[in-house]
């Protein structure tokens, strides 16, 4: 079982360029979300999705557009690299909304921006 | 407002030592649930535990141990005659529940346990 696969595992960037990253599940979660993991902030929670055609916003959306065609693929999208996206994104997923859920994490994509 | 604070920046100890990591949350929900996790060196999170706040239960896991005191709004994570592969950063982290499902985490504590 895959669970929640992220790609690329590593990226560098020039400020201004745009970039996708890719989230994919195949546990047939509902729910899923982007995190950015920064050095003595935690992980701080960029959007999410609550099922198909559903997004919204997190604490720290701004500079990131996501949406949500299928049940299985939540990308997120760098408009305009700035130096400040420099982190390490996660992508996570869990059977539905309810606040008992325990996340499943992907294993991280670490984006510089230069 | 929901915070989670954890002090403990980071924490070294000699392998065989206990240690425990503690988890104050902020909340004003009246049901909520806590969760730790853990980030090893290669950088994934796993899931360790979940606790709700209507079970007050001290939970143990082999040499992981917890206990959650609703009185003083803390969820410290004690790992007992430590090894070195519990070295890691590890994040307490709280949920609230209510029309969305957000994780709200703590800075994290960077564990390391010298041979």
């Amino acid at each position: 079982n895959a669970g929640v696969t992220q790609t690329p595992k590593f990226q560098v960037l020039k400020t201004g360029q745009s970039m996708t990253l890719q989230c994919a599940q195949d546990m047939n979660h509902e729910y899923m979300s982007w995190y950015r993991q920064d050095p003595g902030m935690g992980l701080r929670l960029i959007h999410y999705s609550v099922g198909a055609g559903i997004t919204d916003q997190g604490e720290v959306p701004n500079g990131y557009n996501v949406s949500r065609s299928t049940t299985e693929d939540f990308p997120l999208r760098l408009l305009s690299a700035a130096p400040s996206q420099t982190s390490v994104y996660f992508c996570a997923s869990s059977p539905d909304r309810a606040a008992w859920q325990p996340q499943h994490f992907g294993d991280g994509t670490r984006l510089s921006i230069l | 407002a929901q915070k989670v604070t954890q002090a403990q920046t980071e924490i070294s100890v000699v392998e065989k030592e206990d240690v425990t990591l503690d988890c104050v949350y902020e909340t004003r929900d009246t049901t909520y649930y806590l969760f730790w996790y853990k980030q090893p060196p290669s950088g994934e999170l796993v899931f360790l535990i979940r606790r709700n706040s209507f079970d007050e239960q001290n939970e143990i896991s082999g040499r992981y141990s917890w206990n959650f005191q609703k009185s003083t709004s803390s969820f410290n994570f004690t790992i007992t005659a430590s090894q070195v592969v519990d070295s890691a950063v590890y994040f307490c982290a709280l949920d609230g529940g209510g029309a969305t499902n957000k994780l709200i985490f703590g800075t994290g504590t960077l564990l390391a346990v010298q041979p």
